[in-house]
């Protein structure tokens, strides 16, 4: 077990530009969620999956934000037309289906700043 | 909307002394979480409570849940340098809904 994996850690990018992250989630953990931490606040929820399926999305995933997870195991989270506010730490965690609690495991984050 | 509020929102103590931090809700949660979390990195669980007055300990650490599932403490006895970080709460509603939704954190710095 490796635990969430995040992949890019840091990602500097210009304004107008498109980034996508990858998220891969501990093995045989079949929810995936993705959530934001601005400096100072608490992570916010931005969408969940169930294996493929996209079951939950927050309101502040905006049109120019887009997450798919195509055969239940990885996700991308893209954004485009990056703006000055997108900056911020980009979090996913994973879960697995069943029993009386839902413990969410965390990855270490891509921070992404927007120039 | 569900809010959970946190405080204090820093914390600076020297070694050895105790501290509790309070993350306080009008709304029900099915469960409650407490993370930790570095610089640069994602919250670490410490611990999941889901039972109205359930009580956690961590070895130092002792988490409780409220009566009514609503508000949550850690108490930290006997504070070490290697406690510093951020303390995060996070609550999930349940009934079909399985984000978290979580506190501002309280910055914990221990003194030595």
């Amino acid at each position: 077990d490796t635990g969430v994996s995040q992949d890019p850690r840091h990602k500097i990018t210009k304004r107008g530009q498109n980034v996508t992250f990858r998220c891969d989630p501990i093995s045989e953990h079949n929810r995936l969620y993705w959530y934001r931490q601005t400096l100072g606040q608490g992570p916010e929820f931005l969408t969940y999956f169930q294996n493929e399926a996209q079951l939950e999305k927050s309101r502040l995933l905006s049109d120019r934000f887009s997450a798919e997870r195509p055969k239940g195991s990885f996700s991308t989270l893209e954004i485009q037309r990056t703006e000055q506010g997108d900056s911020a730490m980009y979090l996913c965690a994973s879960s697995q289906a069943g029993g009386p609690k839902n413990i969410q495991y965390f990855g270490a984050g891509t921070r992404l700043s927007v120039l | 909307t569900q809010l959970l509020e946190q405080s204090p929102q820093f914390l600076s103590i020297q070694e050895g002394e105790n501290l509790t931090v309070y993350c306080n809700s009008s709304s029900v949660f099915s469960s409650l979480q407490w993370y930790r979390q570095e610089p640069g990195e994602g919250p670490v669980l410490l611990v999941t409570v889901v039972t109205g007055g359930e009580v956690k300990k961590l070895k130092r650490l002792t988490f409780q849940f409220g009566d009514a599932r609503k508000d949550s403490s850690l108490h930290i006895t006997a504070a070490q340098p290697g406690d510093t970080g951020l303390y995060l709460c996070a609550g999930e509603a349940g009934a079909g809904s399985y984000q978290l939704t979580f506190g501002k954190g309280t910055k914990l710095s221990v003194i030595p």
